[in-house]
């Protein structure tokens, strides 16, 4: 397997357009998580998914922001607007079925996203 | 409410050095804690994890251990090599208001100098 594929790997835009994030999940994994990193604020969980279905989402900044998993093999993060402070490195990451966080996390390369 | 630190933040070490690094965490209700690396420019390598109910795990040349009652863990690394430098963080599962709230820490970044 590819391991976990993320889409685009860097992304500049201005503020106030809408920036569409994707993630391909390891082929069988169940859990589908979107983490977002900082140097302010560190690795934080913004939400995860369960068999395509939203779990817990908790983490996530705003309004603006919304996820989606539309399959077992697609996950989409959008902000929408996007401002600066939504600059950062976005992960995801997958893992198998069973108790969560008790099977190994599988991360993808993420995405630098640079808002102006 | 959950807080993890690491120290030290940044470290640097002749090649073959063993070493420590920690974590801690405010509160010991957790469910686990993980260790992962992290280098430049890419995601996240898990390493080890850590049941609430165990003290210890080993990989190889890397042993975690947890003390709940203390709120630590520590990462030891032996014989230490420049492949080894990288960003190791820690995160710790709470158990308290569900399973569903990982904090990470912020990371000790490592240098093995040759």
């Amino acid at each position: 397997d590819a391991g976990v594929i993320q889409s685009p790997r860097h992304e500049v835009t201005e503020m106030g357009q809408e920036v569409t994030l994707r993630c391909k999940p390891i082929s069988g994994h169940d859990y589908l998580f979107w983490y977002r990193q900082t140097m302010m604020r560190g690795l934080e969980l913004l939400i995860y998914f369960n068999n395509n279905v939203p779990i817990d989402d908790s983490g996530m900044p705003e309004d603006r922001f919304s996820a989606k998993m539309p399959n077992a093999s697609f996950s989409t993060l959008k902000i929408q607007p996007s401002e600066p402070r939504d600059s950062a490195v976005y992960f995801c990451a997958s893992s198998l079925a069973g108790r969560l966080y008790q099977e190994t996390q599988y991360f993808g390369p993420g995405t630098r996203l640079l808002v102006l | 409410k959950q807080e993890v630190t690491q120290i030290p933040a940044a470290l640097s070490v002749p090649e073959g050095e063993n070493l420590v690094l920690n974590c801690s965490f405010t509160d010991s209700a957790i469910y686990n804690l993980q260790w992962f690396r992290q280098d430049p420019g890419k995601g996240l390598t898990s390493l080890l994890l850590i049941q609430s109910s165990q003290r210890e795990q080993t990989s190889g040349r890397l042993n975690a251990s947890l003390d709940k009652s203390s709120g630590r863990s520590t990462l030891y690394i032996a014989a230490s090599q420049p492949g080894d430098s990288a960003t190791y963080l820690c995160a710790v599962v709470g158990l308290k208001t569900s399973y569903d709230k990982v904090i990470f820490g912020p990371g000790t970044s490592l240098s093995v100098i040759p």
